[in-house]
């Protein structure tokens, strides 16, 4: 079955830009699902970040849609997350999933284990 | 934006008990709404999708229904496993939200 895995560093500077990749085992991204971002802030609750389709299109939750990029490359059956100009609140723990076309929209199933981006100088 | 209010915050309950998790949308999204569990250290996972239709493997003990706005997940029995944090979600209008999340705790 289709698994996910966040990788890129644990740490980054204020002001800086966090940069993840989500690989995808299992099943390809190209297969006509979207590809998402999600992340957690310690003890907090979750917030959707953005997605992208195999195609390329994109969505962005507007609250960050200024500092974030999303971009797929089918080659290596990966997508990445940018996000610039970080501060402190951008810690969290940050998952990537796929919006599973089931029913009558797009569910995050499954998700990747999640990894901790920790913003400090 | 749509605002999801998930009530209560906490709930405590003994294994064997009904558990009956709420949440409130500000606004109409229809069905498209889900459900997920998120145990400690790990990533959530989904439960129910459409409002009332489980997710592949999900035990049947799990149920979701809702009227209007107003959303519910109930655990007709809670196994020990069970206790955990629960999301909910709607994908009716971008952007894509979350509840702040129940806590289901052992009494």
């Amino acid at each position: 079955q289709v698994q996910l895995q966040e990788s890129g560093p644990g740490l980054v500077k204020p002001s800086g830009t966090l940069s993840l990749t989500c690989t995808v085992s299992g099943g390809s991204i190209s297969s006509g699902n979207w590809w998402s971002w999600v992340r957690q802030p310690p003890g907090k609750g979750l917030e959707w970040i953005g997605e992208i389709y195999h195609s390329g299109s994109t969505n962005y939750n507007p609250s960050l849609k200024s500092r974030v990029t999303i971009l797929v490359d089918k080659s290596n059956n990966h997508f990445s997350l940018k996000l610039t100009s970080v501060t402190a609140a951008d810690t969290a723990v940050y998952y990537c999933a796929r919006a599973l076309a089931v029913g009558s929209r797009d569910w995050f199933d499954p998700w990747g284990q999640g990894t901790l981006v920790t913003v400090s100088s | 934006e749509v605002v999801l209010t998930q009530s209560p915050a906490t709930l405590s309950l003994s294994p064997g008990e009904r558990a009956t998790l709420s949440c409130r949308a500000s606004q109409i999204v229809s069905s498209y709404f889900a459900w997920y569990q998120q145990k400690p250290g790990q990533a959530p996972r989904l439960l129910i999708y459409d409002a009332s239709k489980r997710a592949t493997g999900i035990p049947a003990r799990f149920s979701g229904s809702w009227s209007g706005t107003d959303f519910t997940l109930t655990i007709s029995s809670l196994e020990p496993e069970d206790f955990a944090v629960y999301y909910c979600q709607q994908r009716s209008n971008s952007p894509w939200t979350f509840g702040q999340g129940t806590k289901v705790e052992i009494k």
